[in-house]
């Protein structure tokens, strides 16, 4: 059961860089989620999708783009890493929506350093 | 204000013993639900619980139960009989409403659980 899946694990960056972390998922969810996890905070939704083609910001979407060709992937592109955006991204997805119980699945993390 | 606060940033508890990790919530939204996330230190985030501002009855899923008491806003995670497995991060987190496109869940900052064997 791979679940959901983001590559790389570890990644450094210099500043003005750019990169894309990867997220898939083979559960089928129509949901898909970006967040940001930094030292001794909880996370932070950047971006979500509702499904193929359809985007929408989050709490902190700056410096971040995304884009869902398919059900099953949505890439996060960082244009110009600034040592701001050194983090833990996580992805995850749902299955139901529109309803409270909507369980989150995460995948392992991208530990990202901008320096 | 701070929609979900947990105010023990760490504990330690002996194995075996239970364990009670805080979470108060702050919605004016009648339907919400309200979770909880185990984060070992290996990183990644797995879901333990479940609870719904119309549910009837807590939530119970193995060792946890969420003690909920709704008029005081408040979702414990409550842990059985500790084993050294459950040394991790807990994260609480609120999902406000039934709408779609609001599937946002806003986490707290987290409770460090550390069991001593």
């Amino acid at each position: 059961n791979a679940g959901v899946t983001q590559t790389p694990k570890f990644r450094i960056l210099k500043i003005g860089q750019s990169m894309t972390l990867q997220c898939t998922q083979d559960m089928n969810h129509n949901y898909m989620y970006w967040y940001r996890q930094d030292p001794g905070m909880g996370l932070k939704l950047i971006y979500y999708s509702v499904g193929a083609g359809i985007t929408d910001k989050g709490e902190v979407p700056n410096g971040y783009n995304v884009s869902r060709s398919t059900t099953e992937d949505f890439p996060l592109r960082l244009e110009l890493a600034a040592p701001s955006q050194t983090s833990v991204y996580f992805c995850a997805s749902s299955r139901l929506a529109g309803l409270a119980k909507n369980i989150q699945y995460f995948g392992a993390g991208t530990r990202l350093s901008v320096l | 204000a701070q929609k979900i606060t947990q105010t023990q940033p760490g504990m330690f508890v002996q194995e075996k013993e239970a364990v009670t990790l805080d979470c108060t919530y702050d919605t004016s939204d009648p339907s919400y639900g309200l979770f909880w996330y185990k984060q070992p230190s290996s990183g990644e985030m797995i879901f333990l619980i479940y609870q719904g501002s119309y549910d009837q009855q807590n939530a119970t899923e193995g060792r946890y139960s969420l003690n909920f008491q709704k008029a005081r806003k408040s979702a414990n995670l409550v842990i059985s009989a500790s084993q050294l497995g459950d040394s991790a991060m807990y994260f609480c987190a609120m999902r406000e409403g039934t709408n779609f496109g609001n599937e946002k869940l806003t986490f707290g900052t987290g409770t460090r659980l550390t069991i001593i064997p």
